[in-house]
């Protein structure tokens, strides 16, 4: 299946963990995400990749830290998780970035801190 | 940066009748506007989207229009369906490599 692939789908974790959390799209996409929906449902971007490189850090405290070892993949490692840090992460993947082309979404990982 | 704004918060809609969801946008450099539908639990899927060259677009039941001049844009479900309950957001490209999302709308179809 062509498809944008989160890994895991649930995580629960104690306050001070380190996790991580992984993201593979077959899609053949140049472009990869990382978004947070908090509680409210608000989906804001933290990260965004193009062809391995960094593009957008959208002022993610650097205890985040996204790793995108291909074009492919795009990883997100979190240190020292905090209570605030509980939401459902997203990855997505678009073709040349959202010039006209829509995101397609990874089925998210609830990641839950206590 | 780009802003949007998406009212209302919720919509509930008896079935058959037509939704209506609207949103604003700050950034006059935004050129590509999508819409998602999420449903409980799921992940956000694209259901139209529309470029700032074309000012209205439809696909069956779904149609979204585009005032530019008003840095508006809205999304119009006819006949609804309980199926079409979800949360809807709209969205803004302010560059190649970022959308902005409303806060999104809650729609609630009755039976």
């Amino acid at each position: 299946d062509t498809a944008v692939s989160q890994t895991p789908k649930y995580l629960v974790t104690q306050m001070g963990n380190d996790k991580s959390i992984k993201c593979e799209q077959n899609l053949g996409h140049d472009t990869m995400y990382w978004y947070k929906q908090d509680s409210k449902k608000f989906l804001k971007i933290m990260f965004s990749y193009n062809n391995k490189e960094l593009i957008i850090n959208e002022t993610v405290p650097n205890r985040f830290s996204p790793k995108s070892p291909d074009k492919a993949h795009l990883n997100l490692h979190i240190n020292s998780l905090e209570l605030g840090d509980s939401a459902v992460y997203f990855c997505a993947s678009s073709q040349a970035g959202t010039g006209g082309y829509g995101y397609t979404f990874g089925s998210g990982t609830r990641l839950t801190v206590v | 940066g780009e802003n949007v704004e998406q009212h209302p918060s919720t919509l509930s809609v008896q079935e058959g009748d037509s939704a209506v969801i609207k949103c604003t946008y700050s950034d006059s450099a935004s050129n590509y506007f999508p819409w998602y539908k999420q449903e409980l639990g799921k992940r956000p899927q694209l259901i139209i989207d529309i470029r700032s060259n074309v000012g209205e677009k439809k696909d069956q039941r779904i149609a979204v229009t585009l005032n530019k001049t008003a840095k508006h844009f809205s999304l119009h479900i006819t006949e609804t369906q309980p199926e079409d309950s979800a949360v809807y957001f709209c969205a803004a490209a302010t560059n190649d490599y970022k959308l902005s999302f409303g806060a999104g709308t809650t729609v609630t179809v009755r039976a």
